[in-house]
């Protein structure tokens, strides 16, 4: 089966900038979810959706962080404007309804704020 | 609040010898328990789990976990490492049942010499 679809795998911008991202998971993978890894860190939940609604948004800085999944398949994360500090991999990962099969991951963004 | 712990930021091996990482969690129940690994510039990919059953569970690439409650402990093993076993590795806990969430530990980073 395919994996877990991300673009753009690198990406550089100016601070005060906006940028998105892009995942598709697999199909029939009805939970998404969006991670951000800082250098160092382990990733940390961003949001995550049940088909196309949000579950769990605790830590997404909502002020700059947006997400979407509207038809319940392919989701959009946009950070507007852009700080220093959002310079991290941004992961996206599926899984089936349940987690006990862990999730898939793919590849990444590399997102790099000057 | 779950969280997890991995007390190791760095661990060096030599090729041919074993290997343990060490994982505590923090949770009331019986969690899911997973390891990852993250090669450079990769995304995550799953070793192996547990969420039931035998408390020693085997996962790919030779790797291994035994999940010991009395100790809150979940760590990996394998008996000899290859060299291209190099990379993060990452415990995480998961919350059984409704939602689950996912909380991923700090990474432990394995370096393996000749």
């Amino acid at each position: 089966e395919a994996g877990v679809a991300q673009s753009p795998r690198y990406k550089i911008i100016e601070k005060r900038q906006s940028v998105a991202f892009w995942c598709n998971p697999i199909s029939g993978h009805a939970t998404l979810y969006w991670y951000q890894q800082i250098l160092g860190q382990g990733p940390k939940l961003l949001i995550q959706f049940q088909n196309n609604g949000v579950v769990d948004d605790s830590q997404l800085p909502k002020d700059r962080f947006s997400a979407e999944r509207l038809k319940g398949v392919d989701s959009t994360l946009k950070i507007q404007p852009a700080k220093l500090e959002d310079s991290a991999v941004y992961l996206c990962a599926s899984s089936l309804v349940t987690t006990e099969y862990g999730y898939t991951f793919g590849s990444g963004t590399r997102l790099t704020v000057v | 609040a779950q969280s997890v712990t991995q007390p190791d930021i760095h661990i060096t091996v030599s090729e041919g010898a074993s290997l343990e990482l060490r994982c505590n969690y923090s949770y009331g129940a019986t969690p899911y328990l997973f390891w990852y690994v993250q090669s450079p510039g990769q995304g995550l990919q799953l070793l192996l789990k547990y969420f039931s059953g035998d408390t020693l569970v085997q996962g790919i690439k030779g790797f291994e976990a035994e999940f010991k409650r009395s100790q809150s402990s979940f760590n990996l093993r394998k008996p000899s490492v290859h060299w291209s076993d190099a990379a993060e590795y990452f415990c995480a806990v998961g919350s059984p049942g409704g939602y689950q969430k996912v909380t991923f530990g700090t990474g432990t980073k394995l370096q393996v010499i000749p």
